[in-house]
């Protein structure tokens, strides 16, 4: 596709059910990233990917979550015993080397009731 | 934590120029500047990065001061469209390095 495609556009979930989020990064990418944006609140790193390894998963909240990639492509956002702090737009980004543009693809928003 | 400092909001005349300032006192040799903005409900978008030169594309200019301690992103002629929060954000040229959002520039183009 033409840019990062994240599935799907919109969650709602209830407390304690275990949520999965997919981001399909630009065909060639090598890079992608994973970051979070609470209700008029900035963007919160979570995990990076180069290729199918996570070298920086400092920003991963709690054990709950977690992230892999499979074929250097598609990764995949857990979040396991949803919370209501957990309530965000995850939005997920690519980028073709270490230090090009980044894509941002139009978020996962997701509602935990 | 972010390195630099935006302010927190500023409104510009649509069609005039948009200057967007970012305070970046201790960026070291290797990191370059970069900007995005965030249209609402979107997902971020690229407009521009340099290193010490000032650099113009189709979207926007760069101006680096001499020292690199600041920087301004110019909006030639803005538009309604324009209105964004912008991010300032510095980042290492080599390596495996996160982007960190401050908490950007809310711009709002007036007509």
């Amino acid at each position: 596709g033409a840019g990062v495609s994240q599935s799907p556009s919109n969650k709602v979930t209830e407390k304690g059910k275990d949520v999965e989020l997919r981001c399909d990064p630009i065909s060639g990418h090598t890079a992608l990233y994973w970051y979070r944006q609470s209700l008029g609140q900035g963007l919160e790193f979570l995990i990076y990917f180069q290729g199918n390894s996570a070298p920086d998963k400092s920003g991963l909240p709690s054990d709950r979550f977690s992230a892999e990639r499979t074929g250097g492509s598609v990764s995949t956002l857990t979040i396991q015993r949803t919370q209501q702090e957990d309530s965000a737009v995850y939005l997920c980004a690519s980028t073709r080397g270490t230090n090009t543009e980044a894509f941002f693809g139009q978020g996962t928003r997701l509602t935990v009731v | 934590d972010a390195k630099t400092t935006q302010p927190t909001s500023m409104d510009c005349a649509e069609g005039r120029a948009a200057n967007l300032p970012c305070n970046h006192s201790t960026i070291s040799g290797n990191e370059y500047v970069y900007w995005y903005r965030q249209i609402h409900s979107q997902g971020p978008q690229y407009i521009i990065h340099g290193l010490k030169n000032n650099e113009t594309n189709e979207m926007a200019s760069l101006i680096i001061t001499e020292d690199r301690k600041s920087s301004t992103l110019i909006l030639p002629h803005a538009t309604l469209r324009d209105t964004a929060v912008y991010y300032c954000i510095v980042r290492e040229y080599t390596g495996a390095q996160k982007l960190v959002f401050g908490q950007g520039t809310r711009l709002t183009i007036n007509p």
